[in-house]
């Protein structure tokens, strides 16, 4: 089975731009949660989305945004960029959302 | 989610057993303990959990204390390719519950010649 994929691998933006990143599961899989990791707050948890629902949302502002998509594919946006939001985000699959996740290898974005 | 302490660092010479510890003293029954490594700037992988038996896979083996307090993440014998920050965390497993995971700062395991 291939893994889970994320496009871009890199991006770079500036301030006030908006993003859009992209996020395929393995086959199969129908939750697909969001991560942002930055060194200074590690890891951290932003929204989970099981069947085209959003199940789960961390705490983040309403400038960050997921959808899921009928083949389970999702995305998430983030609008109006500051410098802060450069990181790498990480997406993770599973098949119905509690146990093992999978992870993708993530989209890197610098905000300039 | 109960919350987790992992020393910040450890080096294990190669070929040796690597022993990662975790403490969870107010983890709640239903709760599982679960280990993931992220290899610099890759995403997190997933490795064991567990909810009070040992457990062991082809990676690694999972130690849990009887009063479930602490658990130990063994690699048998490790090489520089586990060189890796490793996550132990615990969170409960329902059918049905959401997926979140919340990641500590982790021990970041160094793998030395």
């Amino acid at each position: 089975k291939a893994g889970v994929t994320q496009t871009p691998r890199y991006l770079i933006k500036t301030r006030g731009q908006q993003v859009t990143l992209s996020c395929s599961p393995i086959s199969g899989h129908r939750s697909v949660s969001w991560y942002q990791q930055t060194p200074g707050q590690g890891l951290q948890f932003l929204f989970e989305y099981f069947s085209e629902t959003q199940r789960n949302k961390g705490n983040f502002p309403g400038r960050f945004s997921g959808r899921q998509f009928s083949n389970s594919r999702s995305e998430m946006n983030v609008s109006t960029l500051e410098l802060g939001d450069s990181a790498l985000y990480l997406c993770a699959s599973s098949p119905t959302g509690p146990g093992e996740q999978f992870f993708g290898p993530g989209t890197r974005l610098t905000v300039l | 989610d109960a919350k987790t302490t992992q020393p910040p660092s450890m080096d294990c010479a190669e070929g040796r057993a690597a022993n990662l510890p975790c403490n969870h003293s107010t983890i709640s029954g239903n709760e599982y303990v679960y280990w993931y490594r992220q290899i610099h700037s890759q995403g997190p992988q997933y490795i064991i959990h567990g909810l009070k038996n040992n457990e062991t896979n082809e990676m690694a083996s999972l130690i849990i204390t009887e009063d479930r307090k602490s658990s130990t993440l063994i690699l048998p014998h490790a090489t520089l390719r586990d060189t890796a920050v490793y996550y132990c965390i615990v969170r409960v497993v329902n059918t049905g519950t959401a997926s979140k995971l919340t990641f500590g700062t982790g021990t970041r395991l160094q793998v030395t010649l």
